[in-house]
């Protein structure tokens, strides 16, 4: 069984770029969702992606979009970059049965860092 | 606001002694809450869950107590071993099964 991977694992860019991060899912998973963790802090919810679909969003701004692929696959995308975006990306995958209480498993994230 | 707390930033512990973490939370519409460990550069890997409607879960040397009169959950890890030294994250679900997180507690356990 493969675990969430996530791409890359660094990565620097400028003020005002644009950054594209992708995640592949746990084999079986059918939802998956993004985190921000800032340093010494927890993770924060940007958004949760379920059969391609966006399904809940946290506090983050619309230049925070994201997408799910047919194979449950993602990317995280952030425009017009600012400093406070250096954070840990975090990409968590989970399997949806109905009602049922899920458990979200981590990939290892991407250090992003705006300059 | 915070809606899950993990007052004690750190907490050191002898090897072979019990580890107590604690977490309060503010919002009675949680309904799964889960423990996590990090590493560093890792990601948080998943420990142990409890629902709402229970008040103790045990795997292994892992065991979780949800007090929701109390709105606390606490982590005990018996005995604690060198290996278990990381950061320790409480999280609750919240409607949509999004998960908010407390800030973490770093445990050291000694050898």
């Amino acid at each position: 069984e493969t675990g969430v991977t996530q791409s890359p694992t660094h990565l620097i860019k400028t003020r005002g770029q644009q950054v594209t991060l992708r995640c592949s899912s746990q084999s079986g998973h059918n939802t998956v969702s993004w985190y921000q963790q800032a340093l010494g802090q927890g993770p924060q919810f940007i958004f949760q992606y379920y059969r391609e679909e966006e399904n809940g969003r946290g506090n983050f701004p619309p230049r925070f979009s994201g997408l799910q692929f047919p194979n449950y696959s993602s990317e995280l995308n952030v425009n017009a970059l600012e400093l406070d975006d250096s954070a840990l990306y975090l990409c968590a995958s989970s399997l949806r049965q109905g009602i049922l209480q899920e458990t979200q498993y981590f990939g290892p994230g991407t250090r992003l860092l705006v300059l | 606001d915070q809606q899950v707390k993990q007052n004690s930033p750190s907490l050191s512990v002898q090897e072979g002694r019990i580890s107590i973490l604690n977490c309060d939370y503010t919002n009675s519409m949680f309904d799964y809450f889960l423990w996590y460990k990090k590493y560093p550069a890792e990601g948080p890997t998943f420990l142990i869950s409890i629902s709402s409607i229970k008040d103790k879960n045990e795997d292994g040397r892992f065991t979780v107590f949800l007090n929701k009169s109390a709105k606390h959950l606490s982590l005990h890890i018996v005995p604690s071993q060198p290996g278990d030294s990381a950061v320790y994250f409480c999280a609750a679900r919240e409607y949509g099964n999004k998960l908010v997180f407390g800030a973490g507690t770093i445990l050291r356990v000694k050898s």
